[in-house]
């Protein structure tokens, strides 16, 4: 069964420094990896996906993602954070062939002044 | 440019009670999807759509039920409301392809409360 694991409840970091909130997924076969943000009272909002290709990935808002196959991860990363990042961010999973996405348990990004 | 509306913002219903959740999309995608939200939990798949007049059922359909009669509507039905129902439902839409890798583009979600 194709799963998703967001290890973070929460990642804090000041403003400037750069910033990584970690995904690791479980698929049978090549996966489709997307991440999302959501901000208060709102829905989510695509930021980036990976579906082949370069392993670095470049999304909105200066986020990007780097693919790893071999440790079945897709880390999100920013090199300089923001205070307006504060959010909480979804990493997801959709098998080859499936329309369905699975989310992660989501990660809260607390970025300090 | 909308996207995908929802309404109502806000509900309280009482147990027992039902009540329709409306979710409508003007960006004709053929896919449409229900997700509920529960605190620290990531998002569950109610029900999803690939098109008008064909439904099939989520992670966790019991005690719901859609339909989709068009493209750009698909209201979720509650009935006989109960407490564990208490959550945020979002729903979401996104172009079909065969190649699946279209993102879904998500309404501000509907908060809804049992008592």
């Amino acid at each position: 069964a194709q799963s998703v694991a967001q290890p973070e409840d929460q990642v804090n970091v000041a403003e400037g420094n750069p910033l990584t909130v970690k995904c690791t997924y479980s698929v049978s076969g090549n996966p489709y990896l997307f991440w999302y943000v959501q901000y208060p009272n709102r829905g989510l909002q695509f930021l980036l996906k990976y579906i082949t290709g370069d392993n670095l990935v470049k999304g909105s808002y200066g986020f990007e993602a780097e693919f790893n196959k071999s440790q079945t991860s897709f880390h999100l990363k920013k090199p300089s954070a923001l205070v307006s990042d504060s959010a909480l961010y979804f990493c997801a999973v959709r098998e080859v062939g499936s329309y369905k996405l699975i989310f992660g348990s989501g990660t809260r990004l607390l970025v300090r002044p | 440019n909308a996207g995908v509306t929802q309404t109502p913002k806000f509900r309280i219903l009482k147990i027992g009670q039902s009540m329709t959740l409306q979710c409508t999309q003007d960006m004709n995608h053929n896919y449409m999807y229900w997700y509920r939200q529960d605190p620290g939990m990531g998002l569950k798949l109610i029900y999803y759509s690939v098109g008008a007049g064909i439904t099939d059922k989520g992670e966790v359909p019991n005690g719901y039920n859609v339909s989709r009669s068009t493209t750009e509507d698909f209201p979720l039905r509650l009935e006989l409301a109960a407490p564990s129902q208490t959550s945020v439902y979002f729903c979401a839409s996104s172009w079909g392809t065969l190649d699946g890798n279209q993102p879904q583009h998500f309404g501000d979600g509907t908060r809804l409360s049992i008592l």
